[in-house]
């Protein structure tokens, strides 16, 4: 079946405007995640969603970064008043019921560059 | 807060050697432990994961858990010029839920 895919695939912006990031999950996939990549940072947690429990925003590094999900499926990453340290990949993944042990799955990545 | 740390390398063997990767974490707690493949440019897929100690095989792939040392390995036999990638270690959050992961040991296998 298909992968967990993201919308735009790259995105470049100004500093200090608005990007929105789309992830598509694995269909059937309850639990969402989104993740940063950073140059020499590594993968770090951003935010999790489970079904309709509210969402684990522990990893969000500040308030200018929020994320939705819409009918338990498609997810939004909103970064708003962009930094250059915001430059970097941010990847999705799904897993079947988000519990301990799961195999999570990554989509293909949107890389944001702010200039 | 969990931590996971993994050497940078780059780890560099002769195609058909054995490539050694090797992974600890801080929580003892920890049950879930993971090997994620990423090549340049492309996100991170899954190799092997693992819960119990010992080692666990798959093709070429084995992985080797020791809770008592918070140590976790990966072994790659028969190393192949298409295994040249980042591997990344991982293991579940506090709740269970999302990954730590280590910042990844760059491997190079020469033909």
């Amino acid at each position: 079946g298909a992968g967990v895919s993201q919308s735009p695939s790259n995105k470049v912006t100004e500093k200090g405007k608005d990007v929105e990031l789309r992830c598509d999950p694995i269909s059937g996939h309850t639990a969402l995640y989104w993740y940063r990549q950073s140059l020499g940072q590594g993968l770090e947690f951003l935010i999790y969603f489970q079904g309709n429990s509210a969402p684990d925003k522990s990893g969000l590094p500040s308030d200018r970064f929020s994320a939705e999900r819409t009918g338990g499926s498609v997810s939004t990453l909103t970064i708003q008043r962009t930094q250059q340290e915001d430059s970097a990949v941010y990847l999705c993944a799904s897993s079947f019921q988000g519990g301990e042990g799961e195999t999570q799955y990554f989509g293909p990545g949107t890389r944001l560059l702010v200039l | 807060q969990k931590e996971v740390e993994q050497n940078s390398g780059p780890l560099s063997v002769p195609e058909g050697a054995i490539a050694s990767l090797n992974c600890t974490y801080s929580d003892r707690v920890s049950q879930s432990f993971f090997w994620y493949r990423q090549y340049s440019g492309k996100s991170p897929e899954l190799i092997m994961s693992i819960y119990s100690n010992g080692d666990k095989e798959d093709g070429r792939f084995t992985a080797q858990l020791n809770k008592a040392s918070q140590y976790v390995s990966l072994l790659i036999r028969d190393s192949q010029p298409s295994d040249s990638a980042t591997y990344l270690c991982a293991v579940n959050d506090d709740a269970g839920t999302a990954l730590i992961f280590g910042k990844g040991t760059t491997l190079s296998v020469s033909s």
